[in-house]
């Protein structure tokens, strides 16, 4: 799996859009981009996920560079409830062919929103 | 539908001891995984299984032993306790794309 790099941890208004980006250098043609969250104490989320083309879903939008080298999740109306850790991930699609089936969590980015 | 729950939600247990993590869904998902959540860091696989009857190994496996009699349930067992086994256990499934559903996890001391 390609690794990925994020920022440690980011503040937001409340109202505002929170801008998360990710970058994945060495992703391969077959492999997606996931956004996972994990709110305090809780188990991990899925948002959103993406092979080129950006997406967008009632949560959240992911924008994708044309080059696939990084990406930038969008909440779009940052509400306090979106304070959380959020996980990018970088993973090809359905059976691996190989090796451990599971998803790879770095540290991820701490995401704060302040009232 | 429930989604993914495991039972306890908290348990301390004594060095040596051992004990059964439970988890259970009802999305009809072949595909089962735990996961351990040591404190600030993020998540490590144990081990995952593909269908019932058929298990494998994750990143970090030693300690544990799983089963998966039936697609719903997908039970982890710890042998032998240790201190290095305090963690938030976490199991999911999926749906055959890449959509992993969590559960609300399981915080274990081991004292």
């Amino acid at each position: 799996d390609a690794k990925t790099t994020q920022p440690t941890s980011m503040d937001c208004a409340e109202g505002r859009a929170a801008n998360l980006p990710c970058n994945h250098s060495t992703i391969s043609g077959n492999e997606y981009v996931y956004w996972y969250r994990q709110i305090h104490s809780q188990g991990p989320q899925y948002i959103i996920h993406g092979l080129k083309n950006n997406e967008t879903n009632e949560m959240a939008s992911l924008i994708i560079t044309e080059d696939r080298k990084s990406s930038t999740l969008i909440l779009p109306h940052a509400t306090l409830r979106d304070t959380a850790v959020y996980y990018c991930i970088v993973r090809v699609a359905g059976d691996s062919g190989g090796g451990a089936d599971g998803l790879t969590f770095g540290k991820g980015t701490h995401l704060i929103i302040q009232p | 539908n429930a989604g993914v729950t495991q039972t306890p939600k908290f348990r301390i247990l004594k060095i040596g001891q051992s004990m059964t993590l439970q988890c259970t869904q009802d999305m009809n998902h072949n595909y089962m995984y735990w996961y351990r959540q040591d404190p600030g860091m993020g998540l490590k696989l144990i081990y995952y299984s593909v269908g019932a009857g058929i298990t494998d190994k994750g990143e970090v496996p030693n300690g544990y032993n799983v089963s998966r009699s039936t697609t719903e349930d997908f039970p982890l067992r710890l042998e032998l306790a240790a201190p290095s086994q305090t963690s938030v256990y976490f199991c999911a499934s999926r749906t055959n794309f890449y959509e992993q559903y969590f559960g609300p996890g399981t915080r274990l001391t081991v004292t």
